[in-house]
C-alpha cells in the first residue's frame, strides 16, 4: 500500500505568516492528492482535491501545489482561525490513505 | 444541503459486533459513493470502506475480514458492521458522501459518534 507522510507534525507561525505543509507518496500517485482541515473538536472540511483545485467555499489563502509524491498545502497570511490540524489524502486508488496530520498553531 | 447524521451504539463489549448507520438526508443517496471514516481519540484519520448506491463496495483490506457495509436506499441510509471488535476499533467513526465516481474525496461528513470498546 502507498504511504503518505507529512511534515512537519506540527508548527507554530505567528499571524500573517506564510505557512507551507508537506506531503509525500510512497509511490506516484499523479494528482490525485486532497486536502483537509480539521479544528478543534471539529469534523474534516475538504479544502482542495486534485493537488490544486480548491473546494467551493474555500478561502482563497489556502492553495495546493505537486504532483507525483510531492505535494505542498500553502497557507498564505495565517489567521487565527487557521488553528487546526491538516490532513493529506491520496485518492488514486484503493486503500484510500490519509497523512498522519499537520497541526497548525499560532505563535 | 447534503446532512448525515450518524446512529448506534456508543458502547460495544469486545468480541461483539459494532453497528452503525447513516441517515442522509436534503439529497439524494442516489449516483454516489458512501463512506466510512473513523478517528481513534486524539489520532488520524483511517478509512474504513465505501459502497455506490448501487450496493458494490470497497474496502479497506485491514478490515475486510471484518467488515460489512450495505446501503438501503429506500431509507436514505446505508449502514456498517465491524464484527470481532477489540480496544483497537475504539473511534469516533463518521460517515461520508464520496465526491464523485472519479474523485474519491469527502465533501460532506456527519458529525460523527464516539463507539468505546469495552467490557
Amino acid at each position: 500500500d502507498i504511504q503518505m507522510t507529512q511534515s512537519p507534525s506540527s508548527l507554530s507561525a505567528s499571524v500573517g505568516d506564510r505557512v507551507t505543509i508537506t506531503c509525500r507518496a510512497s509511490q506516484g500517485i499523479s494528482n490525485y492528492l486532497a486536502w483537509y482541515q480539521q479544528k478543534p473538536g471539529k469534523v474534516p472540511k475538504l479544502l482542495i482535491y486534485a493537488a490544486s483545485t480548491s473546494q467551493s467555499g474555500v478561502p482563497s489563502r489556502f492553495s495546493g501545489s505537486g504532483s507525483g509524491t510531492d505535494f505542498t498545502l500553502t497557507i498564505n497570511s495565517l489567521q487565527p482561525e487557521d488553528v487546526a490540524i491538516y490532513y493529506c489524502q491520496k485518492y488514486n486508488s484503493a486503500p484510500l490513505t490519509f497523512g498522519g496530520g499537520t497541526k497548525v498553531e499560532i505563535k | 444541503q447534503v446532512q448525515l447524521q450518524e446512529s448506534g451504539p456508543g458502547l460495544v463489549k469486545p468480541s461483539e459486533t459494532l453497528s452503525l448507520t447513516c441517515t442522509v438526508s436534503g439529497g439524494s443517496i442516489k449516483s454516489y459513493y458512501w463512506s466510512w471514516i473513523r478517528q481513534p481519540p486524539g489520532k488520524g484519520l483511517e478509512w474504513i470502506g465505501y459502497i455506490y448506491y448501487s450496493g458494490s463496495t470497497d474496502y479497506n483490506p485491514s478490515l475486510k475480514s471484518r467488515l460489512t457495509i450495505s446501503i438501503d436506499t429506500s431509507k436514505s441510509q446505508f449502514s456498517l458492521k465491524l464484527s470481532s471488535v477489540t480496544a483497537a476499533d475504539t473511534a469516533i467513526y463518521y460517515c461520508a458522501r464520496v465526491f464523485s465516481g472519479w474523485t474519491s474525496v469527502f465533501d460532506y461528513w456527519g458529525q460523527g459518534t464516539l463507539v468505546t470498546v469495552s467490557s
